[in-house]
């Protein structure tokens, strides 16, 4: 079945560069999806990636995409205090492009050191 | 002010009492869905809508309801069959068409004793 791991906890100094890591098991998804989650509120979609794309910049976000490997990243520059939060890496569960879902990984804290 | 909410933000309940969290879109998304959060777990799929008047299951609609009745309102109702439903729930919609991306609201808390 479908799965989408990442690591739990990661911590960086302000101002460094926040590297978060996913893989994933469903070689049909098209999309992939990072969303960020501050305490008690909902997801907030801050990226996303086209399966045929190995890197997509916006604005401090990188994404970067090894089909092959089934390996995402999501580069954050400059981290600030406001980035603390839960990133979760997402898929479109099979060739659907994402009407029937999204499969989640479990998140990864983002734990900023002053 | 286009968005997705859901009311309330916190919900308790006895056990052994359905109870139904709401969820409104003025997006104009066609699906909607409903997810489910745990503490340190990511999202699960409990049911979603593509169109009207039509849903299907997700991962873990046991104990879960659902009617879609409108394309702005996809209400779900926590029945007492359900075993373990204190939990987050999260509501999202998606525009149509490969890539549509989902949006969420800002999620109920409910809290069954």
């Amino acid at each position: 079945g479908e799965d989408v791991e990442q690591s739990l906890f990661l911590s960086v100094r302000e101002g460094d560069s926040s590297v978060i890591n996913c893989t994933y098991t469903d070689s049909s998804s098209t999309y992939l999806y990072w969303y960020k989650q501050e305490p008690g509120a909902g997801l907030q979609l801050l990226t996303y990636i086209f399966s045929n794309m190995d890197m997509k910049q916006d604005q401090r976000l990188t994404v970067l995409l090894n089909k092959k490997d089934k390996h995402l990243s999501l580069r954050i520059a400059d981290t600030q205090t406001g980035d603390s939060a839960i990133y979760f890496c997402a898929e479109s569960a099979g060739a659907g492009g994402g009407a029937d879902g999204l499969t989640f990984g479990k998140g990864t804290h983002l734990i900023i050191q002053p | 002010d286009g968005g997705i909410t859901q009311s309330p933000k916190y919900l308790f309940r006895k056990e052994g009492q359905n109870v139904t969290l709401s969820c409104e879109q003025n997006l104009n998304h066609d699906a909607m869905y409903w997810y489910r959060q745990d503490p340190g777990q990511g999202l699960r799929l409990i049911y979603y809508s593509q169109i009207v008047n039509d849903f299907q299951k997700g991962d873990i609609a046991e104990g879960y309801s659902v009617s879609r009745e409108k394309k702005e309102s996809f209400p779900l109702t926590v029945t007492s069959a359900q075993k373990n439903p204190t939990a987050f729930y999260l509501c999202a919609s998606r525009s149509r068409g490969t890539g549509g991306r989902q949006y969420f609201g800002p999620g109920t808390r409910l809290t069954v004793t």
